[in-house]
């Protein structure tokens, strides 16, 4: 079963504009992370946020974290071609175990 | 990059035959894990080493087994592969066990006809 659920699945904006995706999960966390998957390649680790932590940003990204929602959104801005990719959120509810969602694509239109 | 190669990157089998992925990393991580991505199910977690010789399940261990003689070695072993073990495979380290981000490769295609 998945622990996170990225919403929307899909996502397509033109360059320039801002992406923004969630992320809900069921179980208390230690911290939740957001990982970019350019097609055919592995993920790669983009942001991640304490349980005790609010929001974060780093670079054009902004994460923030809902504990008692249980949710958590990704926010890219002055979105690129670039950026076209899956996103996943990944939660670390325990030791070795970092459980992901299925996934929003984003198409980024130049 | 983190140093993590993934081989073989592509591999077509057939239904009951042995297939070993082998993921060997460069980094020194003491923590190494196997996903599958198959579309609607993200990533779940197959098997993962906490160090050499020690290995334990994930949530879908069921027809796999992993082994870890060294440490930049984790190899994951299909005994008797089935169509239903058609996915991405991706191994994946940490440095960290409680925090953790992950280094991932670059992928296992592997088609069970």
């Amino acid at each position: 079963s998945q622990q996170g659920e990225e919403d929307p699945q899909a996502l397509s904006i033109q360059e320039g504009e801002n992406a923004t995706m969630n992320c809900s999960y069921k179980t208390s966390i230690n911290n939740l992370q957001w990982y970019r998957q350019n097609s055919g390649r592995g993920l790669v680790h983009l942001i991640l946020i304490r349980s005790n932590e609010r929001e974060k940003h780093s670079g054009r990204l902004r994460v923030t974290l809902d504990t008692s929602k249980k949710s958590s959104s990704l926010l890219i801005t002055a979105s690129r071609a670039a950026d076209t990719a899956s996103y996943f959120c990944a939660t670390r509810a325990a030791v070795n175990k970092l459980t992901f969602g299925g996934g929003t694509r984003v198409l980024v239109k130049p | 990059d983190a140093g993590i190669t993934q081989s073989p990157r592509h591999k077509v089998t057939e239904t009951g035959t042995p297939v070993t992925l082998r993921c060997h990393q460069t980094e020194n991580h003491r923590y190494m894990y196997w996903y599958r991505q198959d579309p609607g199910h993200g990533l779940r977690l197959i098997h993962y080493s906490y160090g050499v010789k020690d290995t334990d399940k994930g949530e879908v261990s069921d027809g796999y087994s992993v082994s870890r003689s060294k440490t930049e070695d984790f190899l994951l072993t299909l005994e008797s592969a089935t169509s239903s073990q058609t996915s991405v495979y991706f191994c994946a380290i940490s440095a960290d066990r409680d925090v953790g981000e992950l280094f991932f490769g670059e992928g296992s295609r592997l088609t069970v006809l």
